[in-house]
């Protein structure tokens, strides 16, 4: 079974450049996750699909990131303008039910870097 | 929001000891998860409890949960460098959250000398 596919794995930007990260989760998983991850910290979710829906972005700074899931599939992440302190890795992951039964699965990330 | 600190930061251990990682809660938990993560990698899912009381293992690694406590610890026995990386918790944070938002900790990392 293949899992979560996430890319690129490494970007490197400008601040105030705008940058996508694409995420393609494990096939019939309904549930994705968009993950934040600043060195040294745990994950910090940002946004919860269930299929194509939004089921929480409460942690989305929607002033610049967004995100979309279209056809309930794969999913990106976009962030515009970029800030300094959105140097971070961004981690897609997926899980077949969603909720407290079942476990996330995580891609590798997306290591970003905004200069 | 459920605030989750795992102790140690870090630990460096001997290959062949044992070594335990701790992970409390600010609330009650509904749900606790533990991962791996090597640098540059994504989280692998090592155990998930559910209940008060309950215990896992999968080969050298044994996951408790305490309700009581809020707390759960994670115990490898016999350390071996294939061990080594960073173990994060993550918790449900509220029972009426039927989609299971996660809250993580900030990690420990575990580094296995021989």
């Amino acid at each position: 079974e293949a899992g979560v596919a996430q890319s690129p794995r490494y970007k490197i930007i400008e601040k105030r450049q705008s940058v996508a990260f694409w995420c393609n989760p494990i096939s019939g998983h309904a549930t994705l996750y968009w993950y934040q991850q600043i060195l040294g910290q745990g994950p910090k979710l940002l946004i919860q699909f269930q299929n194509n829906g939004v089921v929480d972005d409460s942690q989305l700074p929607k002033d610049r990131f967004s995100a979309e899931r279209l056809k309930g599939v794969d999913s990106t992440l976009k962030i515009q303008p970029a800030k300094l302190e959105d140097s971070a890795v961004y981690l897609c992951a997926s899980s077949p039910l969603g909720g407290k039964r079942s476990e996330q699965y995580f891609g590798p990330g997306t290591r970003l870097t905004v200069t | 929001s459920q605030e989750l600190e795992q102790s140690p930061q870090s630990l460096i251990v001997q290959e062949g000891k044992n070594l335990t990682i701790n992970c409390t809660s600010s609330k009650t938990l509904y749900g606790l998860y533990w991962y791996k993560q090597k640098y540059g990698e994504g989280l692998i899912f090592l155990m998930m409890l559910q209940k008060g009381g309950e215990e896992k293992s999968h080969e050298k690694i044994t996951a408790k949960l305490d309700e009581k406590k809020q707390q759960s610890s994670l115990h490898i026995t016999a350390s071996q460098p294939s061990h080594a990386g960073i173990y994060l918790c993550g918790a449900v944070s509220s029972q009426t959250d039927s989609w299971g938002k996660l809250q993580f900790g900030a990690g420990t990392q575990v580094v296995v000398t021989p």
